[in-house]
C-alpha cells in the first residue's frame, strides 16, 4: 500500500524567503502525487497534483514540486514567502491499480511566516 | 457553482446522543468522500461513494458510525451514540467521475467541527 512521509511537522520561514516543505512517498507502482493546502478553519485547496508527463508541476500561488522517483520525493518550494502561505500543507498520494484509487494523505506540515 | 456544503458547520452535543452531518456534493461529481481530521490522527478517510453506492468503508471506526448518500446530491454521516472521542473536524469531499479517481481533484467543503461532551 502507498503512503507518504512529511518531514517536519512545523516549518517557519521569514517572509521573502524560500519555503520548501518535505515530501516522501511509498509506492508499488508508478504513483499520482498531490499538494493540497488547508488555511484555517478551510476544507483543504488543491495545489498542484503530478500524474504524469513533466515532472516539475507548478501550482497556485506561485508553488511548484517536482517528481523525483530516484529519490521517491515530492518536495513543495515557492522562492519567496508571502504572509499569506501562512497554512497547513498536505502531501498525499494515490495509485492506478485498483483499491489504491484512494488518496493517501501526510500528516501534514504547518508553514508560519515571520513578518 | 457552490462548492461542497456541510451541515451544520459547528455541532456541540453531549455523550449518547446522535449526530447527523449533512453533506451536497458538487453538481455533476460522481465521487463522494467522508474524512475525520483530529490532532492525533490527521486526516483519515472514513468512506467514499461512487454514484451513490459505498465503494470502501474500511475507515469507518465502528458500528456507531454509519453514512448513507440517498441521491446523488445528498449524503449523511451519523454517530449513534455519540462519545467524547469522536470530537474532531468531519470533511466531505467531492470529485468529479472520469474513470481515473487516482488523478482526480478532491473538492473539500468547510467542515463540521464537532464537540462531544
Amino acid at each position: 500500500a502507498q503512503s507518504v512521509t512529511q518531514l517536519g511537522s512545523h516549518v517557519s520561514v521569514s517572509e521573502g524567503a524560500l519555503v520548501l516543505l518535505r515530501c516522501n512517498y511509498s509506492s508499488s507502482v508508478p504513483p499520482y502525487l498531490f499538494w493540497y493546502v488547508q488555511y484555517p478553519n478551510q476544507g483543504l485547496q488543491l495545489l498542484l497534483k503530478y500524474t504524469t508527463g513533466a515532472t516539475l508541476v507548478k501550482g497556485i500561488n506561485g508553488f511548484e514540486a517536482e517528481f523525483k522517483k530516484s529519490e521517491t520525493s515530492f518536495h513543495l518550494t515557492k522562492p519567496s514567502a508571502h504572509m499569506s502561505d501562512a497554512a497547513e500543507y498536505f502531501c498525499a498520494v494515490s495509485e492506478s491499480n485498483f483499491g489504491n484509487e484512494k488518496l493517501t494523505f501526510g500528516t501534514g506540515t504547518r508553514l508560519t511566516i515571520i513578518p | 457553482d457552490a462548492g461542497v456544503i456541510q451541515s451544520p458547520r459547528h455541532e456541540v452535543t453531549e455523550m449518547g446522543q446522535e449526530v447527523t452531518l449533512r453533506c451536497k456534493p458538487i453538481s455533476g461529481h460522481d465521487y463522494l468522500f467522508w474524512y475525520r481530521q483530529t490532532m492525533m490522527r490527521g486526516l483519515e478517510l472514513l468512506i467514499y461513494f461512487n454514484n451513490n453506492v459505498p465503494i470502501d468503508d474500511s475507515g469507518m471506526p465502528e458500528d456507531r458510525f454509519s453514512a448513507k448518500m440517498p441521491n446523488a446530491s445528498f449524503s449523511t454521516l451519523k454517530i449513534q451514540p455519540s462519545e467524547p472521542r469522536d470530537s474532531a473536524v468531519y470533511f466531505c469531499a467531492s470529485s468529479p467521475s472520469s474513470g481515473r479517481l487516482h488523478q482526480e481533484t478532491q473538492y473539500f467543503g468547510p467542515g463540521t467541527r464537532l464537540l462531544v461532551l
